[in-house]
This record gives structure tokens, C-alpha cells and sequence, in this order.
């Protein structure tokens, strides 16, 4: 089946240095999307991306979507102690009813 | 305010003793979908429903059942639980699912001994 890879699956930085992570596949998607779960609680999302190229930004956050629609990845600039948490990229095969496809994930560490 | 119920939030239970996980959203969303999260795997789709009366196995559905009698609701169903089935369980929902993203429940967590 379709399969996600998505990395790093996890990351230690410093409060305030800028992260990143991506998400490619060797299948292409029409939608890609990308969700936080902060512990104990359900994912939450953080940003859609629609169109081949897309890059939108949400506060810290920016994601792209990648011009050969196989990959994304999403940055979180200054990063400060609430953002600890997973962070999910998400796929949709098509425009029309289909299940979404989860990467495993990267979990986010800041050290004070 | 719009949001995905899930209840219990912890259960703890022994093998072979049957089990429902109720879930309710209030959006009218026509799609629902339940997920297993385990270290290292992520989320993976075990049911979903595109509508009422309309159910599909996602990655991982064996020893699971689900039902969609009401648009708002969608139990997950163990007959017969096994420790294989400990796991932290998600249920979401969308508008359709075309490019609508999921809203997902606070999540249950499921210990079977």
C-alpha cells in the first residue's frame, strides 16, 4: 500500500532555534496536510496545503507542498516550549472520498 | 462548539471480555474514521464510514467492528479483546473527505490484561 516516510522521528533542540521535518512518498497527493498532537490530547491541524507548490503559513509554522506532489515538508521558526509535541504529515490520493494516509510522526523535544 | 466525544477516556479490561468505544461528533460530518496509535507506527486506520450504513476496513481491522446507524455516531467494537488491542484509539471525523481535514476525538486509551 501507499506508504508515507516521514522524518526526522524525533528531534532535540534548543528553545528558539528554527525546525524541520518532511514528509515523501513515492505516490503522488492532491492534498497534504499537517497535524500536531499535544500530549494526551488528539491531533490538531495545523496547516492544509492544496496545490501543487503551495507554500502557506500559519503564525511560526510554514509548509509546502512540493512541486512533484510527493513530498512536504513543514518549519517551525523560534521555536518555544509549547510546541513540543507530534507532528503528523497527512496525505489524500485523490479529490474525491479517500482515506487519508499518516506519516509515523516527529516528535519534537526543546530543551531549556 | 464543534467537537469529536469519545468515551471512555481509559479502560482497562481483560482479555475476551467484549468492549464498545462510543464516538459522537455534532459537525454533520458524513465521514468518520477510528485509528490505533502505537509507538513507532503512528496512526493506522482500522474502520471508516463514509456515510450512514456505509462502512470500510482501514489498514488494520481485524479484531475490530464498528457500525454507523446514526450520522453522529460511530462505536468501535472489540468482541473479544486481546493484549495485541492495548493501544491509544482515535476517532475522527470530516465533510466528506475529499480535501476536508479530519477533527479528531481527545482520544482512549485501552489496556487489555
Amino acid at each position: 500500500g501507499q506508504q508515507l516516510n516521514q522524518s526526522p522521528q524525533s528531534m532535540f533542540i534548543q528553545e528558539g532555534e528554527d525546525v524541520s521535518m518532511n514528509c515523501t512518498s513515492s505516490s503522488i497527493f492532491n492534498t497534504w496536510l499537517w497535524y500536531k498532537q499535544d500530549p494526551g490530547e488528539g491531533p490538531v491541524l495545523l496547516i492544509a496545503l492544496y496545490k501543487a507548490g503551495e507554500l502557506t503559513s500559519n503564525g511560526r509554522l510554514t509548509a509546502q507542498f512540493g512541486i512533484t506532489r510527493k513530498d512536504s515538508f513543514l518549519n517551525i521558526s523560534a521555536s518555544i516550549p509549547s510546541d513540543v509535541g507530534i507532528y503528523f504529515c497527512a496525505g489524500q490520493l485523490t479529490n474525491r472520498d479517500d482515506k487519508i494516509i499518516f506519516g509515523k510522526g516527529t516528535r519534537l523535544h526543546i530543551l531549556p | 462548539e464543534a467537537q469529536v466525544t469519545q468515551n471512555p477516556r481509559y479502560l482497562i479490561t481483560v482479555t475476551g471480555k467484549k468492549l464498545t468505544v462510543t464516538c459522537s461528533q455534532n459537525m454533520n460530518h458524513e465521514y468518520m474514521s477510528w485509528y490505533r496509535q502505537d509507538p513507532g507506527l503512528g496512526l493506522r486506520q482500522i474502520y471508516y464510514s463514509m456515510n450512514v450504513e456505509v462502512t470500510d476496513k482501514g489498514d488494520v481491522p481485524e479484531g475490530y467492528k464498528v457500525s454507523r446507524k446514526e450520522k453522529r455516531n460511530f462505536p468501535l467494537i472489540l468482541e473479544s479483546p486481546s493484549p495485541n488491542q492495548t493501544s491509544l484509539y482515535f476517532c475522527a471525523s470530516a465533510h466528506g473527505t475529499g480535501s476536508s481535514p479530519l477533527h479528531f476525538g481527545n482520544g482512549t486509551r485501552l489496556t487489555v490484561t
